[in-house]
């Protein structure tokens, strides 16, 4: 049982290039969300997607979009990639969005460096 | 709103003592309150959660943490530190409003020396 998988680990970009990250899990949950983690500011979340089909914006979403491609997938693209956008990207699932006082489960994680 | 702060950026502990990490929060609501651990270049893994059951919550590894609502704190101990407890730990409230999203704290990094 996988759990959730990101890729890729590690990515190196320049300004103005675009890229996706993956995000795929195999625990039939249906809410999924994504955070970025910079030292000293804990995670903060990017986008979130409660169910199938829906998207919603969180705390820092300029400068992404998501697509849930289907229950398992849910992406993350930079389309103009900047310095400011170096950072380690999480990618979570949760049973339920009303039911996250159950907890996340995360992905191991990628670390983006825009130079 | 929800908010959270963990009082102490880095705190270092010996092998074999207590681990104290603080957590304050603010819910204008009953609050779900986690910990979470990150281990050097890990994902996050869910140490404990207190969800209005008991305020005494035990967790994996030997961890524990008190809800004390007078307080609005949930501190994270363990009797005895280990040194595979080194690590960065957050501690995170729900979002109430049925939206699914946690708000993490700033972290704590534990080291812990032999």
């Amino acid at each position: 049982n996988a759990g959730v998988t990101q890729t890729p680990k590690f990515q190196v970009l320049k300004t103005g290039q675009s890229m996706t990250l993956q995000c795929a899990q195999d625990m039939n949950h249906n809410s999924m969300y994504w955070y970025r983690q910079d030292p000293g500011m804990g995670l903060r979340l990017i986008y979130y997607s409660a169910s199938e089909g829906t998207t919603d914006k969180g705390e820092v979403p300029n400068g992404y979009n998501v697509s849930r491609l289907n229950k398992r997938e849910f992406s993350l693209r930079l389309e103009s990639a900047a310095p400011s956008q170096t950072s380690v990207y999480f990618c979570a699932s949760s049973e339920e969005h009303r039911r996250a006082n159950y907890g996340y489960t995360f992905g191991s994680g990628t670390r983006l460096t825009v130079v | 709103a929800q908010s959270v702060t963990q009082l102490d950026s880095h705190v270092s502990v010996s092998e074999g003592t207590p681990v104290l990490l603080r957590c304050n929060y603010s819910s204008s609501y009953s609050p779900s309150l986690f910990w979470y651990v990150q281990h050097p270049n890990k994902g996050l893994q869910l140490l404990l959660k207190y969800t209005s059951a008991a305020t005494l919550v035990k967790g994996i590894n030997g961890f524990e943490a008190e809800f004390k609502k007078s307080e609005t704190s949930f501190h994270l101990t363990k009797p005895s530190a280990h040194m595979s407890d080194a690590a960065e730990y957050f501690c995170v409230v729900s979002d109430p409003g049925n939206t699914g999203k946690l708000i993490f704290g700033q972290g704590t990094t534990l080291q812990v020396k032999p």
